[in-house]
């Protein structure tokens, strides 16, 4: 089956530290990630994708994530983490069916940045 | 000016009774979708429109019945609420039929409690 997973549900890190969130993908033939953020009692914000090309991509707000093909993992990360930073983390893939194609989403990481 | 604009943003009723979500987005998208966010955060697609038609209908049950009356305009009714429907609906939309760019923009989310 088609999915994406987010392994931890929650990431800790102090403000300024490098942070990183997980996500591992399935999907069959070349596959289109993305990464979207939450901020409470709000809808979700693109942040990034991945189609092809480079495999660090650079998103909003600072942040990059790295396709990693061999792993299938596309790790969101920042290099130094702000406390507005703290928010839902989702990592999604395009899931092909027939005519059209859907975002599959992962279960979410919550970031929580400390000052 | 609201990009994808739901409402109500919260709703609150009792089980067995009939209720409708509204969703406009001004962006000029041809596609709009409904999702649903339940407690633990997990995010499922419901449907999908593409300037009018149905294209995406996941196993959802028939008491959830979408309208489209037209490509800006995507609407929710739900026929005798259960327990079990009470989370946050999300609206989306993005341009084209299929999601190849990825981006979706999401409304702020309506937020159903059935008692």
């Amino acid at each position: 089956a088609q999915s994406v997973a987010q392994p931890e549900d929650q990431v800790n890190v102090a403000e300024g530290n490098p942070l990183t969130v997980k996500c591992t993908y399935s999907v069959s033939g070349n596959p289109y990630l993305f990464w979207y953020v939450q901020y409470p009692n709000r809808g979700l914000q693109f942040l990034l994708k991945y189609i092809t090309g480079d495999n660090l991509v650079k998103g909003s707000y600072g942040f990059e994530a790295e396709f990693n093909k061999s792993q299938t993992s596309f790790h969101l990360k920042k290099p130094s983490a702000l406390v507005s930073d703290s928010a839902l983390y989702f990592c999604a893939v395009r899931v092909m069916g027939g005519a059209t194609n859907k975002l599959i989403f992962g279960t979410g990481t919550l970031l929580a940045v400390q000052p | 000016d609201t990009a994808v604009s739901q409402t109500p943003k919260y709703l609150v009723t009792q089980m067995g009774n009939d209720k409708s979500i509204k969703c406009e987005q001004n962006l000029g998208h041809d596609t709009m979708y409904w999702y649903k966010q339940d407690s633990k955060k997990f995010l499922k697609i419901m449907f999908s429109y593409n300037n009018k038609e149905l294209i995406i209908n996941e196993t959802v049950p028939n008491r959830f019945s979408p309208k489209s009356p037209d490509k800006a305009h995507l609407n929710l009714h739900i026929n005798s609420l259960e327990l079990g429907d009470s989370a946050v609906y999300f609206c989306a939309s993005s341009h084209g039929r299929t999601v190849a760019t990825g981006e979706l923009f999401f409304g702020e989310g309506s937020r159903l409690t059935v008692l």
